[in-house]
């Protein structure tokens, strides 16, 4: 049974700070997603992950996966407040060419202070 | 270009009644997922159709629900004789697919119901 597992689950930002959340899998898997939850809200795609190796950036958020050790982070750069949400990962193995089901982390809820 | 509908998307229920979720895929999308949110907790998979089609339904409670993707119309999640522990968000999903192989399999989340057990 394919697991995911992220942390830390709760995080607590300074402005201006780095930080990293961790999201390990259990079994192969072809495809890695992040996405990101404002309270209330629905689910917003941030990256896609394919291949070992893979980096993708967009603004202060950097998404990496490393197929080997069945890990990914999801790297904030200089935190602001506007980055306040949960973030999941979601990990996705492909059977028969179609579409299956994707497993999800708990969450890691950040919260940004001054 | 409209995005995955979910309607209603707040559903107030008492013990014991039906609730009927509906999901309209994205234009050209024929696969449909749906996922339950608790409260706190990640989303976890429910069940998988194609039109016509359950492919999966390997997290479906095995009591009081059901779900459909007819031929014409949204698809539809439904749960009988509601209890509290059904109080969460339910999210659909829905992703393209072209011929007999999938082009692409990212799946685009509506903005979900939030269903209410008193």
């Amino acid at each position: 049974e394919l697991k995911v597992e992220q942390n830390p689950l709760f995080l607590s930002m300074q402005e201006g700070k780095n930080y990293t959340i961790y999201c390990n899998y259990s079994t192969t898997s072809d495809r890695l997603y992040w996405y990101r939850q404002d309270p209330g809200k629905s689910l917003e795609s941030l990256f896609v992950l394919l291949s070992n190796g893979a980096v993708k950036q967009e603004g202060r958020l950097m998404a990496s996966l490393d197929t080997k050790a069945r890990l990914s982070t999801l790297h904030i750069t200089a935190a602001v407040h506007d980055l306040s949400a949960t973030y999941f990962c979601a990990v996705q193995t492909l059977q028969n060419q179609a579409g299956t089901a994707l497993i999800f982390g708990k969450g890691t809820t950040l919260s940004v202070s001054s | 270009n409209a995005g995955v509908m979910q309607n209603p998307r707040h559903l107030v229920r008492r013990r014991g009644q039906e609730a009927r979720l509906r999901c309209s895929p994205m234009k050209g999308h024929s696969h449909v997922y749906w996922y339950r949110q608790l409260p706190e907790e990640g989303l976890k998979f429910m069940v998988y159709l194609q039109k016509e089609n359950i492919i999966d339904e390997s997290g479906m409670p095995k009591e009081r629900f059901s779900a459909e993707f007819p031929k014409e119309g949204p698809s539809i999640l439904r749960i009988q004789q509601v209890v509290r522990g059904d109080s969460a968000a339910y999210f659909c999903a829905s992703s393209p697919y072209s011929g007999t192989t999938v082009i692409r399999n990212e799946q685009f989340f509506g903005p979900g119901t939030r269903l209410t057990v008193l």
